[in-house]
């Protein structure tokens, strides 16, 4: 499965944008590229995901790089209810089911 | 709410006991998936299911038994169970044959004594 390395822990202050990267090395032409994040006490949430061009949604943007080995989750604006443990995961098919591989994710703090 | 709802929410068990974790989805969805997410390690992929077919065993040890009787319910039955077993125990679900999201429940905290 190919992995993924993220920083384990960021810090950024509310209202401010924030950029959390992921390198993706080993990724393969069909591997999309999903954001999840978990809050404490609950399952992971989708945030975005994205194959080749960058992604907007009502939560966050994904920045996907050209040659697709890395790319960066951007929150526009955190608020505190943005603090989490943010997952950056290559997801390939298996006979029609997503096969998501979780790392340790970035641990993201946001103060007030 | 995502729609996929697991009970128990906590689950205390002796090593000899056998216990069920159920999970039901109310989102249509015709893929379901178990993952085991232990204290300070990464979650961890165990079982999926396609249209109630197994696709997927990662190399989970046999006292871990799935259950897919319909695409809107899994189960995970428990047996025999080891300390080491103690974790939280997620289920999720997605649409097949498509890069869409996997919607997760909250999950079930297991404790083997």
């Amino acid at each position: 499965d190919a992995k993924t390395t993220q920083p384990n822990s960021m810090e950024s202050n509310e209202e401010e944008p924030v950029h959390l990267p992921c390198n993706h090395s080993t990724i393969s032409g069909t591997d999309y590229i999903h954001w999840y994040r978990q809050l404490p006490s609950q399952g992971p949430e989708y945030v975005i995901h994205g194959l080749t061009s960058n992604v907007n949604n009502r939560m966050a943007s994904l920045a996907i790089a050209e040659d697709r080995k890395s790319s960066t989750l951007i929150l526009h604006r955190a608020t505190l209810r943005d603090a989490a443990v943010y997952y950056c995961i290559l997801s390939r098919r298996i006979q029609g089911a997503q096969k998501l591989v979780f790392g340790q994710g970035t641990r993201l703090t946001i103060n007030p | 709410e995502t729609g996929v709802t697991q009970t128990p929410r906590h689950l205390v068990m002796g090593m000899t006991n056998k216990k069920s974790l159920k999970c039901e989805q109310h989102l249509g969805h015709n893929a379901m998936y178990w993952y085991k997410q232990s204290a300070k390690k990464p979650l961890e992929l165990m079982f999926v299911y396609n249209f109630k077919e197994q696709t997927e065993n990662n190399s989970v040890p046999s006292r871990f038994s799935p259950e897919c009787p319909n695409s809107s319910h899994l189960f995970l039955h428990l047996h025999t169970l080891q300390p080491e077993d103690s974790a939280l125990y997620l289920c999720a679900s997605s649409q097949m044959d498509l890069n869409e999201k996997l919607f997760f429940g909250s999950g079930t905290q297991l404790s083997v004594l």
